[in-house]
């Protein structure tokens, strides 16, 4: 399997631009979580799925940022206005009850710089 | 709330020394105990995980760890590290409906020749 998919691997955008981050799970898992990295507050999780049905959002930092997941095999993360404070890396990860118990396979990251 | 502490920030050691990585967790209930390995430039990657049963746990690289659960530590150990052991280092907890994960804050280390 070739692990989880997330592109783009760097996004620089400018400040008030939409951002759109994505993630290809690994095929077969019914649990997709999205993370943000950053120096001052660590590895945060923002929000996860379950078989493409948002379970905790409570992670997710304001209006501004939202995730789907359209289909088992995609999902997205936005962010629409991005501000400098959005810079991060954010991860996806996903994994599978029958794989169990919950072990969570990541993805490279998406680094993102808002200027 | 569920809170993972991991004490120290960087570990500096040289090349075949004994490590180990502390790790402190709260939680009243039972858990589900990980470490994961971030290299540079890269995602997470499980180094071992414990369950249940034995309380001491064998990962990949040499690495293992011990499950105390009086003490609520989960203390990452490697009798003699590499120069390819050089990482960062993330303690994780699951707990109750066990798909959401709780992580440290990170340990650094750094094997020097």
């Amino acid at each position: 399997d070739a692990g989880v998919i997330q592109s783009p691997r760097h996004e620089v955008t400018e400040m008030g631009q939409e951002v759109t981050l994505r993630c290809k799970p690994i095929s077969g898992h019914d649990y997709l979580f999205w993370y943000r990295q950053t120096m001052m507050r660590g590895l945060e999780l923002l929000i996860y799925f379950n078989n493409n049905v948002p379970i905790d959002d409570s992670g997710m930092p304001e209006d501004r940022f939202s995730a789907k997941m359209p289909n088992a095999s995609f999902s997205t993360l936005k962010i629409q206005p991005s501000e400098p404070r959005d810079s991060a890396v954010y991860f996806c990860a996903s994994s599978s009850r029958l794989d169990g118990p919950y072990e969570q396979y990541f993805g490279p990251g998406t680094r993102l710089t808002v200027t | 709330a569920q809170s993972v502490t991991q004490l120290d920030s960087q570990v500096p050691v040289f090349e075949e020394a004994p490590v180990e990585l502390r790790c402190n967790y709260s939680s009243s209930v039972s858990v589900y105990l990980f470490w994961y390995v971030q290299y540079p430039n890269q995602g997470l990657q499980l180094l071992l995980k414990y369950l249940s049963g034995s309380t001491l746990v064998k990962g990949i690289n040499g690495f293992e760890a011990e499950f105390n659960k009086s003490q609520t530590s989960f203390h990452l150990r490697k009798p003699s590290v590499h120069i390819s052991d050089t990482a960062e280092y993330f303690c994780a907890v699951s707990v109750g409906n066990f798909n959401k994960f709780y992580f440290g804050s990170g340990t650094k280390l750094n094997v020097k020749p």
